[in-house]
């Protein structure tokens, strides 16, 4: 297996701007979660799935996020307005099971500016 | 406070000294997780525990519940494991959600 795949690897956006993040989780795995990592506050769960519907977004910082699971394959995580206070590194990762292992894809780099 | 929090953030050491990351955490936990960071930013889960010890190759996590306290350490320490380590707990109480630690940068000089 590939792993957990994220696209794209870095973004550079300009505030205002609608930013779209990919992931597709590991083959098989029934859970999906979103992360973003900044040097202040370190990783961040933002939203989780479980066989492709939302468990808990209480992660999620406002209203510009918003998070899509449309099948067991691919999920996205959309900001809109960007801000530059969103520039941070976000990991999708995916597990089999609530509490086993989570594989971490490589991560998207957001700037804005 | 931070509900995990480690100790280094930063430490420097040279090639084959013995290691050692610390991790305490104020919350009930179901289990702890050790993470490393790679420099390109890949993360990847070298421990999950609930409770004693578990040893994967130069690497041991240890785990003592009634202290809120976990170490990891790494003997014979190579250039290669320079990274961040990050220190997760599984929180008994907040649905289970990972809480994650600032990590500590390890860099190990040749």
């Amino acid at each position: 297996d590939a792993g957990v795949i994220q696209s794209p690897r870095h973004e550079v956006t300009e505030m205002g701007q609608e930013v779209t993040l990919r992931c597709k989780p590991i083959s098989g795995h029934d859970y999906l979660f979103w992360y973003r990592q900044t040097m202040m506050r370190g990783l961040e769960l933002l939203i989780y799935f479980n066989n492709n519907v939302p468990i808990d977004d209480s992660g999620m910082p406002e209203d510009r996020f918003s998070a899509k699971m449309p099948n067991a394959s691919f999920s996205t995580l959309k900001i809109q307005p960007s801000e530059p206070r969103d520039s941070a590194v976000y990991f999708c990762a995916s597990s089999w099971g609530r509490t086993n292992e989570q594989f971490f894809g490589p991560g998207t780099r957001l700037t804005v500016l | 406070k931070n509900e995990v929090e480690q100790s280094p953030q930063n430490l420097t050491a040279q090639e084959g000294e013995f290691i050692t990351i610390n991790c305490s955490y104020s919350v009930g936990i179901s289990a702890l997780h050790w993470l490393q960071q790679h420099p390109g930013g890949g993360i990847v889960s070298l421990f999950m525990l609930s409770s004693g010890k578990k040893k994967h190759g130069r690497l041991i996590a240890t785990i003592n519940i009634q202290e809120k306290h976990s170490s990891l350490h790494i003997t014979a320490s190579h250039p290669r494991d320079s990274a961040v380590y990050i220190c997760a707990v599984r929180s008994s109480w907040s649905q289970g959600n990972l809480i994650f630690g600032k990590g500590t940068k390890l860099s190990v000089k040749p």
